[in-house]
Parts: structure tokens; sequence; C-alpha cells
């Protein structure tokens, strides 16, 4: 299975932008890059997927490298709701496209 | 619409002992699937069903039991509880395709 590989932790001043990268060099060609996260005491909740563009929604976007072995999630401006561990997940294609989660990045968000 | 939904919220239970999580879904999707969260940790696969009547194993499915008998609900059954299984469990559903997967709430168990 194609595993992601995320710095541990990650700090940010509130309102400031954040980017949370993900290394995933053995991607297969038809591996969806998936992005959750999990807020305290919750269970993880989506944030974004893409396979090899770029990719924007209300919560936040997913930059793509061109050769698709590492992505970027991007939160334009970070509030205190965004302290999470954030996930980037490649979708596991044998096990009927469930998700496989590694340890993720914890971000911390200072006001 | 309630989503996905477990119960109970929290449960204690001795070593031995056997006992059933609940999840049931209202968004009428195909997939669902089990994960347990060890403290500090991400989640981990434990089984999972592409549709009424089908289950398969995940990443760690020894001493779980499931099945899915409709389209709407999918137990995890502990079959003889050790305190290895004190974790938090949820329980997710999506629809084919890439998109996204809806997670439950969780359930908190111990087992002493």
């Amino acid at each position: 299975d194609a595993k992601t590989t995320q710095p541990n932790s990650m700090e940010s001043n509130e309102e400031e932008p954040v980017h949370l990268p993900c290394n995933h060099s053995t991607i297969s060609g038809t591996d969806y890059i998936h992005w959750y996260r999990q807020l305290p005491s919750q269970g993880p909740e989506y944030v974004i997927h893409g396979l090899t563009s770029n990719v924007n929604n209300r919560m936040a976007s997913l930059a793509i490298a061109e050769d698709r072995k590492s992505s970027t999630l991007i939160l334009h401006r970070a509030t205190l709701r965004d302290a999470a561990v954030y996930y980037c997940i490649l979708r596991d294609r044998g096990a009927g496209n469930m998700l496989t989660f590694g340890g993720g990045t914890r971000l911390m968000v200072k006001p | 619409n309630a989503g996905v939904t477990q119960t109970p919220k929290f449960q204690v239970l001795k070593t031995g002992q056997s006992m059933t999580l609940q999840c049931a879904q209202d968004m009428n999707h195909e997939y669902m699937s089990w994960y347990r969260q060890d403290p500090g940790m991400g989640l981990r696969l434990i089984h999972y069903s592409v549709g009424a009547g089908i289950t398969d194993q995940g990443e760690v499915p020894n001493g779980y039991n499931v099945s899915r008998s409709t389209t709407e609900d999918f137990p995890l059954r502990l079959l003889s509880a050790a305190p290895s299984q004190t974790s938090v469990y949820f329980c997710a559903t999506k629809d084919r395709g890439p998109g996204e997967q809806f997670f439950g709430p969780g359930t908190r168990l111990t087992v002493l």
C-alpha cells in the first residue's frame, strides 16, 4: 500500500496561512489524495481530495506536485478552531476503497 | 438527517465479556467500515463492507466480527473482550467512488 509521510506537528499564528506538507513518493497513478482532520474528541472530518490538479473548496486548497509525489494542504487563514490533527491519506484501492490513516500532523494555532 | 450514529457513546467491559457496538446510517451509502483509534495514534481499519451481505477484513480484524444484513446497519461484535481492545471505535460510511467518507462520533470502550 502506498504510504504518506507528514511532520508530527506544526505551529501557526491565528489569521495567518498554513501550509501542511505531505510526501507520498510511492503513489500509484490512480490513487486519490485525501485530507481529513480530527478535532479533539471527535471523529475525523473530510477536508478535501484531489487526483492531479489543484483543488479549492470553502475549507482549504490542495496543491499537488506535478509528479504527484507530494502535496500541500493550504489553510488560507488559520483560526483557533483549525487546531486539529490533519491526515494526508491515499485511498487504499485494495480494501474496498477504505482510507488508511497514518500518524498525521498536529496543528497548533496560537492566538 | 442523522448521518452516522453510534451507540453506546461509552462502555466499560470486563475481560472475557462480549458486546456489540452499533452503527447506523441514513444516507443510503453502500460502503461502511469500522476503525479503532488507540491513544495518540491514527485510525486503523478493522472490518468493512461494500454492500449488504458483503464484508471483508481490514488491517486489525482479530477479535471482532461483523455482519451487514441491511444497507443501514453495520454492527461490530467483540467476541471475548481483552484489555488490548480498549480504544475509541469509529464507524464510517461512503458512497461509491473516491469521495468523502463520513464518520460517526465514536464509542469509547474500556476493557478492565
